[in-house]
């Protein structure tokens, strides 16, 4: 039973222009949502966080949607750029009595063309 | 500042083997997490410590074990490997357990098990 799912495998954008990640979630307890940036023979590194009482968070190109009706999050990446190649991971963070555990999603291959 | 270190970063081994992986951190966190990551799915959470001496189950622990007898290692040992614990594990760490703690991730360990 996934609870952090990232239904597209691979996206291709071309440079310059805009790429949408998407993430639905199915537990409402969740209370932070967190993308992670991941290139081949790398761990993740983190990109962008948003918490759950707040619909938007933005750092410089990157920009983070929550519909929390919807269980749904969106990472923006305006304009996107070659070193955006790389594997997008989107992780929900809920408390467990003793820590706050990320339940990761499958991840979005993205792929910016010249 | 090395940040996350993981070794060995390869290993194959034959069913039935046992082997310990090594995660150190430098940061000072109290947080540390074991994950694997597998073709088709997101990272999921072995083990993880709260502080040193200290250790609880995540998601997936079975047919692991941990321990943390210094803050800044956390070693995950396979007594009696098996060809279902192929996969790619990452060490994480974290100052807090928070809901907004940014995890930073070691480079990742590729177990191979015959």
């Amino acid at each position: 039973d996934q609870q952090v799912k990232q239904n597209s495998p691979s996206l291709s954008v071309q440079e310059g222009r805009i790429s949408i990640l998407n993430c639905d979630y199915t537990n409402s307890m969740f209370d932070y949502f967190l993308w992670y940036k991941k290139y081949p023979a790398e761990g993740p590194t983190f990109l962008i966080s948003i918490s759950s009482i707040k619909d938007k968070n933005e750092d410089g190109r990157f920009t983070v949607f929550l519909n929390k009706s919807a269980k749904h999050l969106s990472l923006h990446i305006v304009p996107s750029q070659p070193g955006d190649s790389a594997v997008y991971f989107c992780a929900a963070s809920g408390y467990t009595g003793t820590a706050s555990k990320l339940t990761f999603g499958t991840g979005t291959r993205l792929q910016v063309t010249l | 500042n090395a940040g996350v270190t993981q070794t060995p970063k390869f290993r194959v081994l034959k069913t039935g083997q046992s082997m310990t992986l090594l995660c150190a951190q430098d940061m000072n966190h109290e947080y540390m997490y074991w994950y694997r990551q597998d073709p088709g799915m997101g990272l999921r959470l072995i083990h993880y410590s709260v502080g040193e001496g200290t250790t609880a189950k995540g998601e997936v622990p079975d047919g692991y074990n941990v321990s943390r007898l210094k803050k800044q290692n956390f070693l995950l040992g396979l007594e009696s490997a098996a060809p279902s614990q192929t996969s790619v594990y990452f060490c994480a760490s974290s100052s807090s357990g928070g809901p907004n703690n940014e995890q930073f991730f070691g480079p990742g360990t590729r177990l191979t098990v015959l």
